[in-house]
């Protein structure tokens, strides 16, 4: 079975552009959520999302935002986006339901650099 | 902020046994302990994660003590591949945001 997947893998952007990343999760899982990684940090939670709705934010700008669409995929948006912003971006879906020790899995991240 | 604390790194001979130790004092009944590994420029690793009891897989052990105020991660047979940054996170399941910490970056020695 496919695990999750993202696109693109690695992309460079000028200050101020937007970019959107994608994410497939897990066949059968309906949770996706995103997270940031810079250099030398562990990653940052940005938005969770399930059954299309958010279900919960991390301390990011508004410039961040996110979409969950019918069949479980999901988009990370950035605009204007700032030299600060170059990191790994990482999706992870898990099964959704509220059981407890359900396990998260990550993609292998898309890597933005902002210069 | 995280609710693990782990040593900033560990060495390990090839072929001998890693333990990766995790403090986590402030967990409640609720939270499972999991443990994750990210090698360089790749995504998060799931290895294994628990509640009370001890759990092996095919990857780890991992022993919880009695009072849940500490784990440790085994690597029984460590071998180059496994060297990588691992993180302990205590969360009370998979529609809860993982916190990440700093983890630890263990270097497996030939």
């Amino acid at each position: 079975d496919a695990g999750v997947t993202q696109s693109p893998t690695h992309l460079i952007k000028t200050r101020g552009q937007h970019v959107t990343l994608r994410c497939s999760p897990i066949s059968g899982h309906k949770s996706v959520s995103w997270y940031q990684q810079v250099l030398g940090q562990g990653p940052q939670f940005i938005f969770q999302y399930y059954e299309k709705e958010e279900r919960g934010r991390g301390n990011f700008p508004d410039r961040f935002s996110a979409r969950q669409f019918p069949n479980y995929s999901s988009e990370l948006n950035v605009n204007a986006l700032l030299l600060g912003d170059s990191a790994l971006y990482l999706c992870a879906s898990s099964g959704g339901r509220a059981l407890r020790g359900n396990t998260i899995y990550f993609g292998e991240g898309s890597w933005l650099t902002v210069v | 902020d995280a609710k693990t604390t782990q040593p900033p790194s560990m060495d390990c001979a090839e072929g001998r046994a890693a333990n990766l130790p995790c403090n986590h004092s402030t967990i409640s009944g609720n939270e499972y302990v999991y443990w994750y590994r990210q090698i360089h420029s790749q995504g998060p690793q799931y290895i294994i994660h628990g509640l009370k009891n001890n759990e092996t897989n095919e990857m780890a052990s991992l022993i919880i003590t009695e009072d849940r105020k500490s784990s440790t991660l085994i690597l029984p047979h460590a071998t180059l591949r496994d060297t990588a940054v691992y993180y302990c996170i205590v969360s009370s399941s998979g529609n809860t945001p993982l916190v990440f910490g700093k983890g630890t970056r263990l270097s497996v020695i030939a």
